[in-house]
Parts: C-alpha cells; sequence; structure tokens
C-alpha cells in the first residue's frame, strides 16, 4: 500500500537553529511529493513540490527541500529557525494515478526562544 | 479573490443527528477532497470528486456522505452513523486533467459532538 512516513512527531529547536524534518515514502513509482505548514486551527499552506528534475527544490519562507530516491525520502530544512516557524508540518505523495494526496502524520515544531 | 471557503468555522451536534459541512470553492477546479484530521494521525481522506455528480470513497468514508452537484460545492454530510465525529475537518481543491497540481485548502470546520 502507497504511505507517508514522517519518523518524528514532535520536533523542538532553538530560534535561530537549522532544521531539517524528515519525510518517507512507499510507492510504487517515484511519486509527486509536497510539503504542507499548518498553524493551529487553519487550512494547509503549500511550502513546496517535487515533480521532477532538479532534486533540491525551494520553497517559500526560506525552505528547501531534497528528494532522494536511492533513500525513498524528501526531507525538508531550513537554515535557520524562527519562531513564526512553530507549526506542524505535513508531507504528501501523490502518484497521479487517482489523483489523490496521501498525507504523513505530521510533524509538530516548537521553537525555543 | 480566488480561495476555498468552509463554514461554518465552529459546529457542535448532538448524538444521533446528522450534520452539513459546507464547502465553496471559485478556483474552478474539477476535483475536491474531505480530510478528518485528528491528533497524530494526519490527514484521512473521507470522500473525493473529480467531476460534477461522481464522487468516490476514501479511506475513512463510513458514516459520511458526499454531493457534487455543483462544480463549486462539495458539501459533506456527517451521519448519525459516524461513531466518532469529533474532528477536524479540511476541504481541499485542486485541478486534474493536468499533471503536477497541489491542492489548496480551506480553513476548516472543527465539529464537536455533545
Amino acid at each position: 500500500a502507497q504511505s507517508v512516513t514522517q519518523p518524528d512527531i514532535h520536533i523542538t529547536v532553538s530560534e535561530g537553529a537549522s532544521l531539517e524534518l524528515r519525510c518517507n515514502y512507499s510507492y510504487g513509482a517515484t511519486p509527486y511529493l509536497f510539503w504542507y505548514v499548518q498553524s493551529p486551527g487553519q487550512g494547509l499552506q503549500l511550502l513546496l513540490k517535487y515533480f521532477s528534475g532538479d532534486t533540491l527544490v525551494q520553497g517559500i519562507k526560506g525552505f528547501e527541500a531534497e528528494f532522494k530516491r536511492s533513500q525513498s525520502s524528501f526531507n525538508l530544512r531550513k537554515p535557520s529557525v524562527h519562531w513564526s516557524d512553530a507549526a506542524e508540518y505535513f508531507c504528501a505523495a501523490d502518484n497521479n494515478a487517482g489523483n489523490m494526496l496521501t498525507f504523513g502524520g505530521g510533524t509538530r515544531l516548537m521553537v525555543k526562544p | 479573490d480566488g480561495g476555498i471557503t468552509q463554514s461554518p468555522k465552529y459546529l457542535f451536534r448532538k448524538e444521533g443527528q446528522n450534520v452539513t459541512l459546507s464547502c465553496e470553492q471559485n478556483l474552478n477546479h474539477d476535483a475536491m477532497y474531505w480530510y478528518r484530521q485528528d491528533p497524530g494521525q494526519g490527514l484521512r481522506l473521507i470522500y473525493y470528486s473529480q467531476i460534477v455528480n461522481d464522487f468516490q470513497k476514501g479511506d475513512i468514508a463510513e458514516g459520511y456522505s458526499v454531493s457534487r452537484e455543483k462544480k463549486e460545492s462539495f458539501p459533506l454530510t456527517v451521519t448519525s452513523a459516524q461513531k466518532n465525529p469529533t474532528a477536524f475537518y479540511l476541504c481541499a481543491s485542486r485541478r486534474s486533467g493536468t499533471v503536477n497540481t497541489e491542492a489548496f485548502f480551506g480553513q476548516g470546520t472543527r465539529l464537536t459532538v455533545v
């Protein structure tokens, strides 16, 4: 079955520190991959997406993600975290067959001052 | 401005009642989706529709029903058969017929059974 896994449920980092959120997928072929961010009680906002080509993709708010086929991973990174980055982050994948997105369980990011 | 509007933002339901959550989009998207969000479980797909007058069950459709009579609207009814309806519900839409499109989300409806 197709699945997306985010191994870390909670992550706490200090403001100004670097960040990496992990995402692994299990699909028959390379899916289309997305990262979304959700503030409490709000909908989801797209940070970035990967479809093909350059495996390092840039997104909004200073985020980037790297697609690694050999590891079935699509980890999200940010060089220096700001307090406003505290939120929940979701990785999602779409095999473009059923036009559906499958989401990981999410990672809640807390930022220490 | 284009977007997806969910209403109401908060909804309270008595046990045994049906309630309907509204989702409207003016993005001219063909595909629309309903997700349920519970703490620690991510988003789970309830129903989706790729075209007017057609919809498909997702992973957790039991106790829910939908309709898609208009392109812009995809209401979700939570029936009394849904045993644990308290959750945050998110509606999304995206273009279909083309590849590589992301989903746009509404602001969600929080449903509480009282």
